[in-house]
């Protein structure tokens, strides 16, 4: 167990709708990471927060957007749903900013995404 | 850009050996960040090693080392006495600044009992 946690595991959802996924990061950790992982595009980077502000930007649509709250936790969200948007998403969390060395990014579970 | 290239789609091993994973980064950074992560069938995604652009040893972590040629721009993963349990997607990924990481698109490796 990484200590990173997401909700929901699994999302069934039709096209054109709106769904959030949430992150609660290790206990202590500072930087969240949004990632999707699809069968044809692989694992993808999509943002970074670091303490409420975000902080790297990555192949992420202009249809998702996320956010860090000041708890710490952050949700991914996604609207106007497409059939290719169907992936598991994941969030990762670290200490610091992520440029450190020794920074790693520990992985939550992940969120399955299905859109019909 | 950065790249990570693993040309291993799929590997087979003997139960107690070893087995070496190849992974292949391309930077113009002189600083970087290599990682190994272990996806099990169940799917989450699971830290193994690290390795520093300006370390000087290879990394290691129980089972798992890292071999580290920078003149070469590789970082393959060795496993030693591979378990049934080493069933699973490895990927290799860097990350040169904040966040951006770019991972390979993973080998999947069969222990074989």
């Amino acid at each position: 167990d990484s200590g990173v946690t997401q909700t929901p595991k699994h999302l069934i959802t039709a096209t054109g709708q709106r769904v959030t996924l949430r992150c609660s990061p290790r206990s202590g950790d500072l930087s969240v990471y949004w990632y999707q992982q699809s069968l044809d595009q692989g694992l993808q980077f999509l943002i970074q927060y670091y303490n409420g502000e975000e902080r790297a930007k990555g192949n992420i649509l202009e249809r998702f957007s996320a956010q860090q709250f000041p708890d710490l936790h952050s949700e991914l969200n996604l609207s106007s749903l497409e059939l290719g948007d169907s992936a598991l998403y994941f969030c990762a969390s670290s200490l610091k900013t992520g440029t450190s060395g020794t920074d790693t990014q520990y992985f939550g579970p992940g969120t399955r995404l299905t859109v019909l | 850009a950065q790249k990570i290239t693993q040309t291993q789609p799929g590997m087979f091993v003997q139960e107690k050996e070893a087995v070496t994973l190849d992974c292949t980064y391309d930077t113009s950074d002189p600083s970087y960040g290599l990682f190994w992560y272990k996806q099990p069938s169940s799917g989450e995604m699971i830290f193994l090693i690290y390795q520093g652009s300006y370390d000087q040893q290879n990394a290691t972590e129980g089972r798992y080392s890292l071999n580290f040629q920078k003149a070469r721009k590789s970082a393959n993963l060795v496993i030693s006495a591979s378990q049934l349990g080493d069933s699973a997607m490895y990927f290799c990924a860097m990350r040169v600044n904040a966040g951006k990481s770019t991972f390979g698109d993973g080998t999947t490796l069969t222990v074989k009992p």
